[in-house]
């Protein structure tokens, strides 16, 4: 069965500084890969997807993600945090066709 | 663009009542499914609807039931609400015509209090 595991319920950076969110997966078949973004009162939005036509992907606002199979892992990074980053951020992963998500990141930003 | 919309943003309901959640998206899609999201615990499955009149049981069903009677529409119910589905209920489509990398779109969500 498919799952996600995203290390770190908040993460703090200071702006400018590099944002990092893990995303570990476990998956019996080649995975597709989704991150999302959600912000203060509002739906989520998709920020990427891996579907297996390049292992780095990249997104809107400047993240990227990169799948590593040997690793498990589809790790979601921008070089400069902004403050309008801060939201929360949710790993997902396909299962028949259903999404199965982890359980959040929320991203502070410091000024 | 893609818009999925949910009949109401706040809800406060009490105990028992018969609570009926909204959602229409306006892209044609055949699929749809309805979330719950509470802190730390992420977004859960509750109910998805491949078309028109079908549906399936997600990971928590609970409680809840579902009816997709228009494919622009799909309602959850909760027919005899009590305090633990308090919680914000997302709605999503998506098309499957592409297969599983299609993206899921996702509504405003309607945060509930049950009293």
């Amino acid at each position: 069965a498919q799952s996600v595991t995203q290390l770190g319920s908040h993460v703090s950076v200071s702006e400018g500084a590099l944002v990092l969110l893990r995303c570990n997966y476990s998956s019996s078949v080649p995975p597709y890969l989704f991150w999302y973004v959600q912000y203060p009162n509002q739906g989520l939005q998709l920020l990427l997807k891996y579907t297996s036509a390049a292992t780095l992907v990249k997104g809107i606002n400047g993240f990227e993600a990169e799948f590593k199979k040997s690793e498990t892992s589809f790790h979601l990074t921008k070089p400069s945090a902004h403050m309008s980053d801060a939201a929360e951020y949710f790993c997902a992963v396909d299962s028949s066709y259903k999404l199965i998500f982890g359980s959040g990141t929320r991203l502070l930003v410091r000024p | 663009d893609v818009k999925v919309t949910q009949s109401s943003r706040y809800l406060v309901k009490r105990t028992g009542e018969k609570v009926f959640l909204e959602c229409v998206q306006d892209m044609d899609h055949e699929n749809m499914f309805w979330y719950r999201q509470d802190p730390g615990l992420g977004l859960r499955l509750i109910y998805f609807s491949y078309d028109v009149k079908m549906k399936e049981k997600g990971d928590i069903p609970e409680g809840y039931s579902v009816s997709r009677e228009k494919k622009e529409r799909f309602s959850l119910i909760l027919e005899s609400a009590s305090t633990n589905q308090t919680s914000m209920y997302l709605c999503a489509s998506r098309s499957p015509r592409t297969g599983p990398q299609e993206t899921q779109y996702f509504g405003p969500g309607t945060r509930l209090l049950v009293l």
